[in-house]
C-alpha cells in the first residue's frame, strides 16, 4: 500500500508566478490536511478537506491560497502569484476518516522556493 | 486554543546516553498528544500517540512518553540513544476546532555525539 504521495517535491517559481501543488492520500483514505512549514518553525495547519469538500480552511491565507479535493483525483494547493514569503516545505496529510482517533499519514513534503 | 511548547530548541547527547524531549501542551480537557520525528528532507513519520488510558505510552524506535496531566506535558524518552536518532522532533497536540488537524510546537532538533 503506497503511503501518501506529493508531487512535485520541489518546485520553484519567480515572483508572480503560479504554484500548484499536488497531494495523493493513501489508498482508502478520504481526509486530507494540508500544513506549511516555514525555516526554523514547526508544521502550521493551513486546511483541512474531505473528498469535494472543505471541512475548514481557517489555516489559510484568506488571499492567493485555495484548496480542492475533487471526487476523482489528488488534492490541490494552489497559490497565485507567489510571493518570497511562500517559500516554505508544504506538506499534506492523510487519514482514514477524522483524525480524532486516527493516525494522520504525511507525505514527503513539497519545497517551494520563490525567486 | 489548544498549544504546545516545546522548551528546548536544540539538544545534544552522546551515544548511549539517556534522552528526554520535554512538551508542554495547554488544553482545557484531554488533550489528544503526538510526537513526530523529522529527517532532514523527509516527512514525518509518528513515534508516538495518546488519547486515553495509560499514561505511559510506548512508541516506534524504543521511544516512550509520558501524559501527566497535573503537570501538563508530554515528555518523550529514550533509554540509550543511537546515532541514528539525530533528527527534528515534533510535539503535536490535536485541535478538536478543526477537524483534529495538529498543532505543533516549534521541534528540538536533537544531535547526538559519537
Amino acid at each position: 500500500n503506497a503511503g501518501v504521495m506529493q508531487n512535485p517535491r520541489h518546485l520553484v517559481r519567480r515572483r508572480g508566478q503560479e504554484a500548484r501543488l499536488r497531494c495523493s492520500p493513501m489508498k482508502g483514505h478520504s481526509h486530507v490536511y494540508w500544513y506549511r512549514q516555514l525555516p526554523e518553525e514547526g508544521l502550521k495547519f493551513m486546511v483541512y478537506l474531505q473528498k469535494e469538500n472543505i471541512i475548514d480552511e481557517s489555516g489559510m491565507p484568506k488571499e492567493r491560497f485555495s484548496a480542492e479535493f475533487p471526487k476523482e483525483g489528488p488534492s490541490i494547493l494552489r497559490i497565485q502569484q507567489v510571493v518570497r514569503g511562500d517559500s516554505a516545505a508544504y506538506f499534506c496529510a492523510s487519514s482514514p476518516s477524522t483524525a480524532r482517533y486516527n493516525e494522520q499519514f504525511f507525505g514527503p513534503g513539497t519545497r517551494l522556493t520563490v525567486l | 486554543a489548544q498549544s504546545v511548547t516545546q522548551p528546548d530548541i536544540h539538544i545534544t547527547v552522546s551515544e548511549g546516553a539517556s534522552l528526554e524531549l520535554r512538551c508542554n501542551y495547554s488544553y482545557g480537557a484531554t488533550p489528544y498528544l503526538f510526537w513526530y520525528v523529522q529527517s532532514p528532507g523527509q516527512g514525518l513519520q509518528l513515534l508516538l500517540k495518546y488519547f486515553s488510558g495509560d499514561t505511559l505510552v510506548q512508541g516506534i524506535k524504543g521511544f516512550e512518553a509520558e501524559f501527566k496531566r497535573s503537570q501538563s506535558s508530554f515528555n518523550l524518552r529514550k533509554p540509550s540513544v543511537h546515532w541514528s536518532d539525530a533528527a527534528e522532533y515534533f510535539c503535536a497536540v490535536a485541535n478538536s476546532n478543526s477537524g483534529y488537524a495538529l498543532n505543533f510546537g516549534k521541534g528540538t532538533s536533537l544531535l547526538v555525539t559519537p
